[in-house]
């Protein structure tokens, strides 16, 4: 049982170089979140997946757009990536959110350490 | 504003002893509360998860809700070496409909020293 995998899990960009970060998951979840870790920041949202069809924003959305491409796989894009963009990605999901008395614990990806120079 | 509180640390306890993890949030109305482990360069682990007030004991881990005061704790018995992580409180503050997960803090670094 994979449960959250994300790829790659290093990554150097160029200042103005696109990419996108892969998430997927196994465990038939509805809602996906992916955050950005800095140090003495703590986990901040910047976007989210409530379930197949819907995304929104989170704390931190500038610079970056998302695709739920069906209910296993949120991706995250940078379309011009800037130093300010370094930082670590943590995908995760949730069973569904949407029902938020049980079983709203989130499970993460390994991570994905992101360096833009 | 949404709001969940821990004390940064670190918190350094000598091994075998008991150490004790704090987190104060902002929704009084929250239902769901966690928390995570996480190891330097590695992804948070969920450790304990708590939803009504009380005690809840897994091993050598309790956590502690007190509602009304808006106070979640995780107590580590017979601390080890390898407990030494950042711990995060996480609350889900979205009971009135809210999609956008959880709020984590922003972690408590332990230190246990042998």
């Amino acid at each position: 049982n994979a449960g959250v995998t994300q790829t790659p899990k290093f990554q150097v960009l160029k200042t103005g170089q696109s990419m996108t970060l892969q998430c997927a998951q196994d465990m038939n979840h509805n809602s996906m979140y992916w955050y950005r870790q800095d140090p003495g920041m703590g986990l901040r949202l910047i976007y989210y997946s409530a379930s197949e069809g819907t995304t929104d924003k989170g704390e931190v959305p500038n610079g970056y757009n998302v695709s739920r491409l069906n209910k296993r796989e949120f991706s995250l894009r940078l379309e011009s990536a800037a130093p300010s963009q370094t930082s670590v990605y943590f995908c995760a999901s949730i069973k569904d959110i949407r029902f938020p008395m049980t079983n709203t614990e989130a499970f993460f990806g390994q991570g994905t350490r992101l360096t833009v120079v | 504003q949404k709001e969940v509180e821990q004390n940064s640390g670190p918190l350094s306890v000598p091994e075998g002893a008991i150490a004790s993890l704090n987190c104060t949030y902002s929704d009084r109305v929250s239902q769901s509360f966690f928390w995570y482990r996480q190891y330097s360069g590695k992804s948070p682990e969920l450790i304990m998860s708590i939803y009504s007030n009380g005690d809840k004991e897994d091993g050598r881990f309790t956590a502690q809700l007190n509602k009304a005061s808006q106070y979640v704790s995780l107590l580590i018995r017979d601390s080890q070496p390898s407990d030494s992580a950042t711990y995060l409180c996480a609350v889900n503050l979205n009971v009135g409909g809210g999609a956008d997960g959880l709020t984590f803090g922003k972690g408590t670094h332990l230190i246990i020293q042998p």
